[in-house]
This record gives structure tokens, C-alpha cells and sequence, in this order.
């Protein structure tokens, strides 16, 4: 089955807002990641957080993981209209060489 | 300079028939993958090559062939296709193996099976 589950599968917000994705997961992982794709391209990367960190920022991106719960949510503050895309989570697992698993994806429509 | 490039962006192409996307990276990493995105974008990993020899090989129809010539192309020859086969095929290379490296995706390659 899937490890990471992303929640919610879809979301809307005016530009300006701050839009929260979360990720759930099953298993023990090394690290996390997100991804974007804008429609009709590939997927870029935007953060990678380790399984001992707790918190991490990028610019408008915030991103934390709970173990405990084995959750992760990426917060973007201020959302654009740019913003709008779907957003993936990946997990690493301990031992998986860099092979990702990804979940389903969230999408993101920034209204202008 | 585009990083990691596929061929072509579009196939479109008949039930049974043989075909191929090649896939390029100039970023000098020495692991590069093929993934599999459905109509519901879920993607999924089918291989992984790291420096030319095959070290990920997920649950995948053997008339999936994955070729490796040098450690900047990873090509996916596929026979025999099947309407199921349909998807965008992305390419993506790492650095290496690491599990700390995160993975830049080529521009993806539309495969429609009628």
C-alpha cells in the first residue's frame, strides 16, 4: 500500500491566504520531501526534512514532521496565484537507497 | 540549459505496437529513475539505475525494458503495449544513491494506447 497519503486531496484559497497539505505515512522513514508539479510539467523539489528534525523553512514554505504521529504538513504562507499546482510528499526509507515513494497529491488552486 | 530532458513530450500510438522514450541528464548524477503517473497522478517508481547497472526493479510487466548505455541516458523500451500502458512517463535523476538526495524530473512523456 501507499506510504504517503496526502490530506486535503483538494484545496482552494484566495491569494494572500496561507495554505496547510498534510502527509501521513506508515512506515519508519529517513527523510521526507515535497514536491510541486505545475500542470503538464515534471515535478520539482521544494524541501527536504529529515526524520530528526522537527521544523524546517524555505522562503514561503514551512515544513514540519511529527514521527510520533507520522505526519508532515507544508505550510505556504501568502499565497499566489504562481502557487497553484499540485503538491506531492515522497517519503525515503531507512536502507531504501533513494528510492521515494510518493503519495497521491494535493491540489492547489490560488484563486487571484 | 534544460537539466533532465525526454523524448518525445507526446506518443501516441496503437495497441501491440513497440515503442521507446529516452531520457537525458546533463547534471553529471550518477542515478537516474523511470516513474509512472496514471490519470489519478499517482506515481509510482519503476526503476532505477544508478551509474548504468539496475538497482531498483519494482512489480513491472517484463515488456518494460529499461537500457542504460553510460550513466547520462536512461531509456524505456516498451512491446507489446497495452491500453493500461497509458500515462505520463517521467524521468528523473539524484546525485547518487543517498537517501538524502532529492530528485529532479524530466518534463514527462504523454503515452496515449488506443
Amino acid at each position: 500500500s501507499q506510504q504517503g497519503e496526502e490530506d486535503p486531496q483538494a484545496l482552494s484559497i484566495q491569494e494572500g491566504e496561507n495554505a496547510t497539505m498534510n502527509c501521513s505515512y506508515k512506515t519508519s522513514i529517513n527523510n521526507l520531501q515535497w514536491y510541486r508539479q505545475n500542470s503538464g510539467r515534471g515535478l520539482v523539489h521544494l524541501i527536504l526534512i529529515r526524520s530528526n528534525e522537527r521544523e524546517k523553512h524555505s522562503g514561503r514554505l514551512r515544513v514540519t514532521l511529527d514521527t510520533s504521529k507520522k505526519s508532515s504538513s507544508l505550510l505556504i504562507t501568502a499565497s499566489r496565484a504562481a502557487d497553484t499546482a499540485s503538491y506531492f510528499c515522497a517519503t525515503a526509507l531507512t536502507g531504501a537507497n533513494s528510492k521515494l515513494t510518493f503519495g497521491k497529491g494535493i491540489t492547489l488552486s490560488v484563486r487571484p | 540549459d534544460t537539466a533532465v530532458s525526454q523524448t518525445p513530450k507526446y506518443l501516441v500510438t496503437q495497441m501491440g505496437n513497440d515503442k521507446s522514450i529516452k531520457c537525458e541528464q546533463n547534471l553529471g548524477h550518477d542515478t537516474m529513475y523511470w516513474y509512472k503517473q496514471d490519470s489519478k497522478k499517482f506515481l509510482k517508481i519503476m526503476f532505477s539505475y544508478n551509474n548504468k547497472e539496475l538497482i531498483i526493479n519494482e512489480t513491472v510487466p517484463n515488456r518494460f525494458s529499461p537500457k542504460s548505455p553510460d550513466k547520462a541516458h536512461l531509456n524505456l523500451h516498451i512491446n507489446s503495449l497495452e491500453l493500461g500502458d497509458s500515462a505520463v512517463y517521467f524521468c528523473a535523476s539524484s546525485q547518487d544513491t543517498g537517501t538524502y538526495n532529492e530528485q529532479y524530473f524530466g518534463p514527462g512523456t504523454r503515452l496515449t494506447v488506443t
